[in-house]
């Protein structure tokens, strides 16, 4: 069975600092991974994807996430944090021969002025 | 752009009413997909539609059923709306295939209370 682990429930961040967002995944293979994001209120926009190839990823809004088989993570970064960015953060999963996605229980992400 | 539409963003009903949750997408997709959202659960998969008429049981189907007769519509149908059903109710849509060159678009949710 395949899965999803974000283990931090809920991060508080200074405006201008540094981001990272850990996901862990477990899959028999090389899953599809993706990053989305959740503005309150808001649907699910999606940040980055991965499939193969280059591990490290770039998305929209300055953020990129870096692909590490050997650690099963798919960890989402981002230099320098601006407040809009608050929102909450789902790693997500799909595995070959399936179009659903394996979602993780979400990271929400506060930003200080 | 995609363009998802869920029909309400906020909608009340009864418990043992029969609801209706609507979604419409602009971009043509095959796949369309609806969620719940539940806070310390993620989302979970309640049913999925591959095709016009065709549709998958995701992980939690028992108390909903869905309707696909055209294709950029996708409708979820509570039978007889309970408390335990009151969620934040995520539709998606995407093309034919799998992978990140087919990513999920999703709407803006209806955030359904059952009372």
């Amino acid at each position: 069975a395949q899965s999803v682990t974000q283990p931090d429930i809920h991060i508080t961040v200074s405006e201008g600092a540094s981001l990272e967002l850990r996901c862990n995944y477990s899959y028999g293979a090389t899953p599809y991974l993706f990053w989305y994001v959740q503005s309150p209120g808001q649907g699910l926009q999606l940040l980055l994807k991965y499939f193969s190839g280059d591990t490290l990823v770039q998305g929209i809004k300055g953020f990129e996430a870096e692909f590490k088989r050997s650690q099963s993570s798919f960890n989402l970064r981002k230099p320098s944090v601006h407040w809009s960015d608050a929102a909450e953060y789902f790693c997500a999963l799909e595995g070959a021969g399936s179009y659903q996605l394996t979602f993780g229980k979400g990271t929400k992400l506060s930003v200080i002025p | 752009d995609v363009k998802v539409t869920q029909s309400s963003r906020y909608l009340v009903k009864r418990t043992g009413e029969k609801v209706f949750l609507e979604c419409v997408q602009d971009m043509d997709h095959e796949n369309m997909f609806w969620y719940r959202q539940d806070p310390g659960l993620g989302l979970r998969l309640i049913y999925f539609s591959y095709d016009v008429k065709m549709k998958e049981k995701g992980d939690i189907p028992e108390g909903y059923s869905v309707s696909r007769e055209k294709k950029e519509r996708f409708s979820l149908i509570l039978e007889s709306a309970s408390t335990n059903q009151t969620s934040m109710y995520l539709c998606a849509s995407s093309l034919p295939g799998q992978g990140p060159n087919q990513p999920q678009h999703f709407g803006d949710g209806t955030r359904l209370s059952i009372l």
